[in-house]
This record gives C-alpha cells, sequence and structure tokens, in this order.
C-alpha cells in the first residue's frame, strides 16, 4: 500500500545533540513537508520542497536542517542549536493543485 | 500572511447529533484552498474534506460537509450524525491557491476537540 512512513516513532536526544527522523514515501508525489506540533497546538512549517534537490525554509526553520536528494526521502534533523526541541513531529507530501497533503504517523522527539 | 482562528477550543455533541465546527480565515489571495482534518489521540492526521474558493458549492464528502461563506470568510465543518470514533482534534487549514513557492503550504488554526457522548 502507498503512505508515508516515518521513523522512528519515539526519539530522546541528549542536549548537544543532534538527531535526524526520516520520511519516506513511496507515493511518488513531488512535494513534502515538515511540521511540528506542540502539546494542544496546531502544525507549524518548519521545512518543504517542491522538487528533488530543492527545499525552502518555512515558519520556524531555526534550529532545523533537511535534505532532499531522492523523491521518496525527506529526513529531517534537528540540530543542537534548536533549544525547545521537545514536540511532535509530522511529516507530509502532495502532488497536485488542490490535493490534499498525506501524512505520516509523526514521531515524538523528547529531551532526555 | 494567512491566518486561520478556531474559537471553539472544545465541543460536546450527543451520538447521532449534528455538530458545527468553527472556522474563519484571513488572506489577501483571491486563489486558495481550505481543509479540514482529523487528528485522533494516536496523532495521525487525516484528511476530510476540502473547498476551493472559487468553487461555487459546499464540499461534501459522506457525513462531512463545508460551509463555505466567502463574504464572511469562514468554512466551518458540520459533521452529521456523529459517532463515538468522531472524537478527535479537528484543524481547519488553508493554502495560498497558485503561484510562488508557497504553493501547497498549509497554515492551520489551533483546532477543536470534539467529544462525542453516548
Amino acid at each position: 500500500d502507498g503512505g508515508i512512513t516515518q521513523s522512528p516513532k519515539y526519539l530522546f536526544r541528549k542536549e548537544g545533540q543532534n538527531v535526524t527522523l526520516s520520511c519516506e514515501q513511496n507515493l511518488n508525489h513531488d512535494a513534502m513537508y515538515w511540521y511540528r506540533q506542540d502539546p494542544g497546538q496546531g502544525l507549524r512549517l518548519i521545512y518543504y520542497s517542491q522538487i528533488v534537490n530543492d527545499f525552502q525554509k518555512g515558519d520556524i526553520a531555526e534550529g532545523y536542517s533537511v535534505s532532499r536528494e531522492k523523491k521518496e526521502s525527506f529526513p529531517l534533523t534537528v540540530t543542537s542549536a534548536q533549544k525547545n526541541p521537545t514536540a511532535f513531529y509530522l511529516c507530509a507530501s502532495k502532488t497536485g493543485f488542490g490535493q490534499p497533503q498525506h501524512f505520516g504517523d509523526g514521531t515524538r522527539l523528547s529531551i532526555l | 500572511a494567512q491566518k486561520i482562528t478556531q474559537t471553539q477550543p472544545g465541543m460536546f455533541v450527543q451520538e447521532k447529533e449534528a455538530v458545527t465546527l468553527d472556522c474563519t480565515y484571513d488572506t489577501s489571495d483571491q486563489s486558495y484552498g481550505l481543509f479540514w482534518y482529523k487528528q485522533p489521540s494516536s496523532g495521525e492526521m487525516i484528511f476530510l474534506i476540502y473547498q476551493g474558493s472559487y468553487d461555487e458549492q459546499n464540499a461534501t464528502e459522506g457525513r462531512y460537509s463545508l460551509n463555505f461563506q466567502k463574504a464572511r470568510k469562514s468554512a466551518n465543518l458540520v459533521i452529521s450524525a456523529s459517532q463515538l470514533g468522531d472524537s478527535a482534534m479537528y484543524f481547519c487549514a488553508m493554502s495560498r491557491g497558485a503561484g510562488g513557492t508557497s504553493y501547497g503550504k498549509l497554515t492551520f488554526g489551533q483546532g477543536t476537540i470534539l467529544t462525542v457522548h453516548p
């Protein structure tokens, strides 16, 4: 079945450590997105990519980095510069105007 | 800039009754899209319904309908015949219609927690 796979489901980060969240899709979608969700809040856009080898900053990109070397993969690195990384991270992809974004099941990141 | 406002932090409804979740938006764009997503306690985001700004008829998907009032900039979600499984967080979101690097990005509201009572 086609879909978006995020891994791991839970991730723990030590102070000063970089961690990478994986997002893979087999939907053949061109555009991919990373969102952050804090408890009881809506989603905020971190980074997005519309084509391979190109990506743009979203509203809260500081302390995060991404790459898009393959169409199906869009990993997010939470760097040590992100001082408050504890949150729920959701990856999404879409194709075509007016089409909805499809989401993965998310990764919960916590600080040890 | 786009903004979505959901003024109901929580809503309660009796099973089998209808419920309306409010959403107002602000944008200077002529072309935009409006979306509703459901987020159960497990965390995944489930797409429910979409309305384009130029669509003249209100969108419907099964028990979900979107009450689109363009002049009032509102896009309320109506759930008919509520079921216990409808208990979840509901998010309204919008995208810019076309052009530029903003294509496809979603701006989300704060969400409304819906609880369905038996």
